[in-house]
């Protein structure tokens, strides 16, 4: 069966250093992988997405990386802040009969301490 | 931009009840419209894709006669709980996809049930 697994673990780091997130993925070929940032009681909120061709991606101090042959992606935060603390959520594409939907990872609960 | 909203926020009911709840894309035309539900410290299960004009496609051990889910135009749809009971009490939160072609997904910051 399909499966999309991250740290289940609460990731604690000092403020500055680089946080580093996995999503793991088994049974699938996605086209694209997609990371969310979740706080408490809010919706998920899009970060960025890499396609299947694409080994890397950086958004400001974001960066991701997409290693198909692994089937793992990794997100990445340099210079940590405090304001980083949330849930990251890493999401692959799959198709219904409606079309293109996401499917979630279980999220990694990121706590950047001062 | 891509700014969806949900309402209500939060909203507790007796069982036995319906309660319905709206999505809206206020800034963009949304096709395509999502719908999840998400227990306590777990992740998101979507439940029904949800085209315009079009019945809902639901996941499988989704209940369509229970979650019923309406998208009568490109900005709005609709999300009614059926004869709610205390096991339908979770964090429900939509999204809409900005454009056929688009893969990322806005959400709305979502709607707390509480069935009582």
């Amino acid at each position: 069966s399909q499966k999309i697994e991250q740290n289940s673990e609460a990731l604690n780091i000092q403020e500055g250093k680089t946080a580093t997130l996995t999503c793991n993925y088994t049974n699938y070929s996605p086209a694209y992988l997609q990371w969310y940032r979740q706080d408490p009681g809010r919706g998920p909120v899009f970060l960025l997405l890499i396609r299947e061709n694409e080994k890397e991606k950086r958004k400001e101090r974001l960066k991701v990386t997409f290693d198909t042959t692994l089937k793992q992606s990794l997100f990445h935060i340099t210079a940590s802040q405090p304001a980083d603390s949330a849930t990251y959520l890493c999401a692959l594409d799959r198709n219904n009969n409606a079309g293109n939907m996401l499917t979630f990872g279980g999220g990694t609960r990121l706590m950047v301490k001062p | 931009g891509a700014v969806v909203s949900q309402h209500p926020s939060r909203v507790i009911c007796k069982s036995g009840t319906s309660v319905k709840i709206e999505c809206r894309s206020l800034d963009f035309q949304a096709t395509t419209m999502f719908w999840y539900r998400q227990f306590p410290k777990k992740s998101l299960m979507l439940m029904a894709t949800s085209n315009e004009g079009s019945k809902a496609t639901y996941e499988q051990g989704v209940e369509k006669d229970k979650f019923l889910i309406n998208h009568a135009s490109l900005t709005l749809s609709t999300l009614t709980v059926t004869s709610a009971h205390p096991e339908d009490s979770s964090f429900y939160i939509c999204s809409a996809k900005p454009g056929q072609f688009l893969s990322e997904q806005y959400f709305g910051p979502g709607t707390r049930l509480t069935v009582t």
